[in-house]
């Protein structure tokens, strides 16, 4: 089961960029890299996902190296509605049949005005 | 699109007690999960459903914890008895199939207080 580490925190203010790295050393050839956000008293949501390289959505950009043991989610000019705490994902099939998908205790961003 | 419903919102028991909780997954998702998130940390996943059968309950407490999720849609998650220690919040969450590149869709969960 692939194992990921973030920070526990980070703290930004309105209107800056906010890069938050996961590391995931033992990630498999056939695993994603997907990234949730979740508000308070709320259920977590889809950020973004990816393989290798970067993706970029209207949300967020994730990169990703090619030895892709780490990512990066880069949120643009920030606002203080990001602040959520954020789940870096790393998927394991298990017999092709089953997927643990693992949350860690994720980032707390907090955005400051 | 409607988003996974769950109910109720809150609840609060006395230790000992039982408890359910409802799901309902968004329309044409196959695979359903229900994870447990104690403040301050992450959800863990407690079961997975494929249609109506189990795929993954190995982090199910099965003393006290049971699911099911009857005809492949509605869910519900019981507990009996509760413990203090079963306080979290309990979240559902749907997804079209069970790769791991397709996204889930979580309710808002059900905060249950164990007093």
């Amino acid at each position: 089961l692939a194992k990921t580490t973030q920070p526990i925190s980070m703290d930004s203010y309105e209107g800056q960029e906010v890069n938050i790295t996961c590391s995931h050393n033992n990630i498999a050839t056939n695993d994603y890299i997907t990234w949730y956000q979740q508000f308070p008293s709320q259920g977590p949501r889809f950020i973004i996902q990816g393989y290798k390289t970067k993706v970029t959505n209207e949300v967020a950009s994730l990169f990703i190296p090619a030895d892709r043991k780490s990512s990066t989610l880069s949120l643009p000019r920030v606002s203080l509605s990001d602040t959520a705490v954020y789940y870096c994902l790393v998927g394991d099939i298990d017999g092709g049949s089953a997927r643990q998908l693992t949350f860690g205790s994720g980032t707390q961003l907090t955005v400051l005005p | 699109e409607a988003g996974v419903a769950q109910s109720p919102r809150y609840k609060i028991i006395e230790k000992r007690q039982s408890v359910a909780f409802w799901c309902n997954p968004i329309s044409g998702h196959a695979t359903l999960y229900w994870y447990q998130q104690i403040l301050g940390q992450g959800p863990k996943l407690l079961i997975q459903f494929q249609n109506n059968g189990v795929v993954d309950d190995s982090q199910l407490p099965k003393d006290r914890f049971s699911a099911e999720r009857l005809k492949g849609v509605d869910s519900t998650l019981k507990i009996q008895p509760a413990k203090l220690e079963d306080s979290a919040v309990y979240l559902c969450a749907s997804s079209l199939g069970q790769l791991f590149n397709e996204k889930l869709f979580f309710g808002s969960g059900t905060q249950l207080s164990v007093l």
